[in-house]
């Protein structure tokens, strides 16, 4: 079984300057997830998607972050413009399960971005 | 205060030893626990989890939860050094549901 596939693997900007990841979830997953992890700390949900549409976006900083899941399938995370504090380890989850339930995570091995 | 709280390590053990990971919450309403595993440069992975308190084995790990004192552990016996990662708490439950991470403890396993 193919697992959470994301790429870049590593970026570096400059800030104020834009970025965009990109995300594949397990085949059949519905629900994705990104998770921001600074160094030193745990995951940070910042959006979660049920197929195409959003079921949590409270700690995605809107006014720079955007996030779309086109055809309830790949995800893409933009940063514009960026902050020397988004430095942090941008995380891709899927699972198979709705929220609601024990949905066991699997977890790409996200992308390191460094804003200089 | 953090709703999970972990220390953060670093712990270093000699092979064979046994490991005590620990999280304090304190959202009551948390009913789902999990330890996630994760090594360096990639993305975390599940371990273990329990629902609601006590006690969870899976050969070399041991999940523990006490509700009422809102402590969970992670017991590892025999530890090998591929046991050498940041082990991550974390659980969920209530009324949003989200699962929420500490902010993990790194383990060294020393050959």
């Amino acid at each position: 079984e193919a697992g959470v596939a994301q790429s870049p693997r590593y970026k570096i900007i400059e800030k104020r300057q834009s970025v965009a990841f990109w995300c594949n979830p397990i085949s059949g997953h519905a629900t994705l997830y990104w998770y921001q992890q600074i160094l030193g700390q745990g995951p940070k949900l910042l959006i979660q998607f049920q197929n195409n549409g959003v079921v949590d976006d409270s700690q995605l900083p809107k006014d720079r972050f955007s996030a779309e899941r086109l055809k309830g399938v790949d995800s893409t995370l933009k940063i514009q413009p960026a902050k020397l504090e988004d430095s942090a380890v941008y995380l891709c989850a899927s699972s198979l399960a709705p929220s609601s339930a024990l949905g066991k995570l699997f977890f790409g091995s996200g992308t390191q971005l460094s804003v200089l | 205060q953090k709703e999970v709280e972990q220390d953060p390590g670093p712990l270093s053990v000699p092979e064979g030893a046994i490991v005590s990971l620990n999280c304090t919450y304190s959202n009551s309403a948390f009913q789902y626990f999990m330890w996630y595993r994760q090594y360096s440069r990639k993305g975390p992975e599940l371990l273990m989890y329990t629902y609601s308190s006590g006690n969870k084995e899976d050969g070399r790990f041991t999940a523990q939860v006490d509700k009422s004192s809102k402590y969970i552990s992670l017991f590892i016996r025999d530890s090998q050094p591929s046991d050498s990662a940041t082990y991550l708490c974390a659980m969920k439950g209530g009324a949003t549901n989200k699962l929420i991470f500490g902010t993990g403890t790194l383990l060294a396993v020393q050959p």
